[in-house]
């Protein structure tokens, strides 16, 4: 299985601030990663595909970079509304298993 | 647009099978992949396994001794049975639709809360 490692674990930020969020895989997975942001009391809601593709409706203020095994997520200036969780996954191989989460506090 | 809504029981006892049903509506199950992901409460996603409208399957090894997903397309639904359930089994079970060509989880349901406890 391929392991999936986010970084750090949680993050306090203020408005206007620029943040990344890391997440490394076990083993090369080309640019199969995605990222998810998680409110609390919903379902996951996809972010970025294919590493750096951002999904349909998703801010410009959200970006994502990497191949192979180190990925990261930004977000150039933080809305009161990016409270939230944010998972990163892996559509490589079966299992496609999730990172731990990083939980964005602002 | 394409919905997913998950329905089921809400308890399930020790040793029990637990029983889930995603209906998709706005669109056709057809030509797409489907997948269930669980998340106990608190907790990190699981990805548990996913189907092909039009029977294939795949299954989380960590799971795969005790799950079943099967599609029915004269319904537009696909289900979720996972059998001998325990206390660790006690999650939000979500149903989503698998994109085509990446396989990102793109459209999710909302999510039904699962309670195993007798």
């Amino acid at each position: 299985d391929i392991q999936m490692t986010q970084s750090p674990s949680s993050l306090s930020a203020s408005v206007g601030d620029r943040v990344t969020i890391t997440c490394r895989a076990s083993q090369s997975i080309s640019r199969f990663f995605n990222w998810y942001q998680q409110k609390p009391g919903k379902a996951p809601k996809l972010l970025i595909h294919c590493a750096s593709t951002l999904q349909s409706g998703v801010p410009s203020r959200f970006s994502g970079s990497g191949s192979g095994t180190d990925f990261a997520l930004t977000i150039s200036t933080l809305q009161p509304e990016d409270f939230a969780t944010y998972f990163c996954q892996q559509s490589y191989s079966s299992p496609y298993n999730f990172g731990q989460g990083t939980k964005l506090e602002i | 647009q394409v919905q997913l809504q998950e329905s089921g029981p809400g308890l399930v006892k020790p040793s029990e099978t637990l029983s889930l049903t995603c209906t998709v509506s706005g669109g056709s199950i057809s030509s797409y992949y489907w997948t269930w992901i669980r998340q106990p409460p608190g907790k990190g996603l699981e990805y548990i396994g996913y189907m092909y409208y039009s029977g294939g399957t795949d299954y989380n090894p960590s799971l795969k001794s005790r799950v079943t997903v099967s599609v029915d397309t004269s319904k537009n639904q696909f289900s979720l049975k996972l059998n001998s359930v325990t206390a660790a089994d006690t999650a939000v079970y979500y149903c989503a639709r698998v994109h085509r060509g990446n396989d990102a989880f793109d459209i999710w349901g909302q999510g039904t809360m699962v309670t195993v406890s007798s």
